[in-house]
């Protein structure tokens, strides 16, 4: 089996400020994906990506930057936090290239905090 | 309106009882069903995904699937504390661009 790390657990920021989080996948999956969670709202898409350098938006993107380095990482960006940014942000892997057959594999998750 | 929408949103079963969750699709494109289970401090986990008509299980849960009306359904029997959970769930499209869309989630909680 493999594992998704996801770094840091908590993150507290100021409002505006540009902050970076952390993701690495030992699945050797091809896709990873990042997901804020609302409480209340689900789980919404920010960005995805297939392969090494590769990125697709989704539905939650703008406010938000994102870079896949390696098969193994992927980095999502707040490019301004505000207020309303608190929640938890997920990583996810899967071994396809995107696909209805596919198990996603979640991390445990970044917690956001913007005072 | 959201695609996915779940029902209840929170729901209180005794240990050993039946828990029954609900989930609806508004769009006809997005017809293929997945739950996950995510329990508090972790990141969700799937249970079972479910394609056709009818029914699947998987021990102690069971997903119904009504594809006319994009109703899916997952039952728990014999319920345990260890079940209670936030249960999502997921509905994905046909083909073409994919996107996995998340339901807002039913709060399952199993007294001892």
């Amino acid at each position: 089996g493999g594992i998704i790390t996801q770094t840091p657990k908590f993150l507290i920021g100021q409002e505006g400020q540009k902050l970076t989080l952390k993701c690495q996948q030992n699945f050797n999956h091809d896709t990873m994906y990042w997901y804020r969670q609302d409480s209340g709202k689900g789980l919404r898409l920010i960005y995805y990506s297939i392969t090494e350098n590769d990125l697709q938006k989704g539905d939650l993107s703008e406010g938000y930057d994102a870079s896949r380095e390696k098969k193994s990482s992927f980095s999502l960006t707040v490019t301004s936090a505000q207020k309303n940014e608190m929640a938890v942000f997920l990583c996810a892997s899967s071994s396809g290239l995107g696909g209805i057959a596919e198990t996603l594999y979640f991390g445990s998750g970044t917690r956001l905090t913007v005072l | 309106q959201q695609k996915v929408q779940q029902s209840p949103e929170s729901l209180s079963v005794p240990e050993g009882g039946m828990a029954s969750l609900n989930c609806t699709s508004s769009d006809r494109n997005f017809q293929y069903f997945w739950w996950y289970r995510q329990h508090s401090g972790e990141g969700p986990k799937a249970l079972m995904s479910i394609f056709s008509d009818g029914d699947k299980k998987e021990g102690r849960f069971t997903a119904h699937l009504n594809k006319a009306s994009l109703h899916v359904s997952l039952h728990i029997r014999d319920s345990q504390p260890s079940d209670s959970a936030l249960y999502f769930c997921a509905a994905s499209e046909l083909s073409g661009s994919w996107q996995l869309i998340f339901g807002s989630g039913t709060q399952l909680t199993v007294m001892p």
